[in-house]
């Protein structure tokens, strides 16, 4: 089991540019959570899908974040337009209904 | 307002003491999590106990839901266990709420 794979690792982009997030979620898990992580603002919840169907995004930003869950195999974490602000790393985590969150190891999005 | 609240929000220990982490949460929790991340590191579960005593190594956790807290105890600690701590909870749709963690460093 190779646990919850996320790419790119690390990501510079210009300000104002697309970056695209991706996740793999742990084979069988039904449930994709995505997460940003500050020093400033900690752990912040941002959206999640269980068997694929977007359930709370009530942590996303309202423009320019989008999220989608085409298949089960794996999640897209997509930021139009990004600006400074965003930078930061992006978790993803899968688990079981109701069960333990397994953590990818992020992506870290640097934006100049 | 905050969900979730750590104390202490920094810890230092010399090695082979235990360390007491606690986790307070606003709202009836229906799951219970903590997490360990070391500096630049991804989050590892160490802990699912959204009730009772729960024990993994050196690790235990006591979650008293209608209190709405939560400890961890680490005996006996290691150099190694030094990082930051996560207690993280949800509110019975999967969404977690993360405390701002305790940073946990043991000296030699």
């Amino acid at each position: 089991n190779a646990g919850v794979i996320q790419t790119p690792r690390h990501k510079v982009t210009g300000k104002g540019q697309e970056a695209t997030l991706w996740c793999e979620p742990i084979s069988g898990h039904s449930a994709v959570f995505w997460y940003r992580q500050t020093i400033v603002q900690g752990l912040e919840f941002l959206t999640y899908f269980r068997n694929q169907a977007p359930i709370d995004d009530s942590g996303m930003p309202k423009e320019r974040f989008s999220a989608q869950m085409p298949n089960q195999s794996h999640s897209t974490l997509k930021i139009q337009s990004t600006q400074p602000q965003d930078s930061a790393v992006y978790l993803c985590a899968s688990s079981l209904v109701d069960g333990t969150q397994y953590f990818g190891p992020g992506t870290r999005l640097l934006v100049l | 307002g905050q969900q979730v609240q750590q104390s202490p929000a920094s810890l230092v220990l010399q090695e082979g003491e235990n360390a007491e982490l606690q986790c307070n949460f606003s709202s009836t929790a229906t799951q219970l999590q903590w997490f360990y991340q070391r500096p630049g590191g991804s989050l590892v579960s160490l802990l699912y106990n959204p009730s009772g005593t729960k024990h993994t190594g050196r690790l235990t956790s006591t979650t008293v839901t209608k209190e709405r807290r939560s400890s961890l105890h680490i005996s006996s600690s290691q150099i190694t266990d030094s990082g930051t701590y996560f207690c993280a909870m949800d509110l019975n749709n999967n969404r977690i709420f993360f405390g701002d963690g305790t940073q946990l460093v043991v000296k030699p």
